[in-house]
């Protein structure tokens, strides 16, 4: 693995339905993000994650919840999903200890929710 | 409210020069990022001011004016691969990111 990956690609899901969008990065940067892409309004910052063992809330986090329990991984789940989260998923991450600093974005992961 | 502006769509023709700005109302600021993303991929770093002044970087240079809100991105002898868009995003506070909606460039031959 180089980088940040992100599962799955693509998902197709019933409203209701609970769903996990995975992502793993191997450059032990201390910081992590999950970004929602929606067209016409850009990215939008859901959760964020300092360092393992802590989150926090972005700019539109409602209907979304994250855990963070090692450097390497941090989860997004819809526990009950709705067809305004269709979206698509961007994970990043970046060395960070709080100043500013460059993210590394994964793939993506286009879900929609029916 | 926060903010960032960006033009929705830029033309250029190949081997031109091409300025996409972008205006921000920010609660704080800890830098100003611009990003490029191609169609169905993910964003990847360009440039990073924190700083008024320019920095260039190659054929891509990024200026910045904090007491007026305005960053712009400059791209030199355009080329097709550069038909993308290019998205402007400001870290208003630890981490925060704010990112605009992107201007999308379009490269002719």
């Amino acid at each position: 693995i180089a980088g940040i990956t992100q599962a799955p690609t693509s998902q197709i899901l019933a409203a209701g339905r609970r769903m996990t969008l995975r992502c793993t990065q191997d450059m032990r940067h201390n910081a992590m993000y999950w970004y929602r892409q929606d067209l016409g309004l850009g990215l939008r910052l859901i959760h964020y994650s300092n360092t393992a063992g802590t989150t926090g809330k972005g700019e539109v986090p409602d209907g979304y919840s994250v855990s963070r329990a090692n450097t390497d991984d941090f989860p997004l789940t819809l526990a009950s999903a709705v067809p305004s989260q269709t979206s698509v998923y961007f994970c990043a991450s970046s060395e960070s200890s709080g100043g500013a600093d460059t993210q590394y974005f994964g793939p993506g992961t286009r879900l929609t929710v029916l | 409210g926060q903010n960032i502006d960006q033009p929705t769509e830029m033309t250029a023709t190949e081997g031109a020069i091409v300025q996409i700005n972008c205006t921000y109302q920010t609660s704080g600021f800890n830098g100003l990022f611009w990003y490029q993303q191609h169609a169905g991929e993910a964003p990847t770093f360009l440039s990073y001011n924190v700083l008024d002044g320019l920095e260039e970087k190659g054929r891509f240079s990024s200026f910045l004016s904090r007491s007026k809100g305005y960053s712009y991105l400059l791209l030199k002898e355009l080329q097709m691969k550069d038909s993308a868009s290019y998205l402007c995003a400001v870290m208003s506070g630890t981490y925060k990111y704010i990112f605009g909606t992107g201007t999308r460039l379009k490269v002719l031959a």
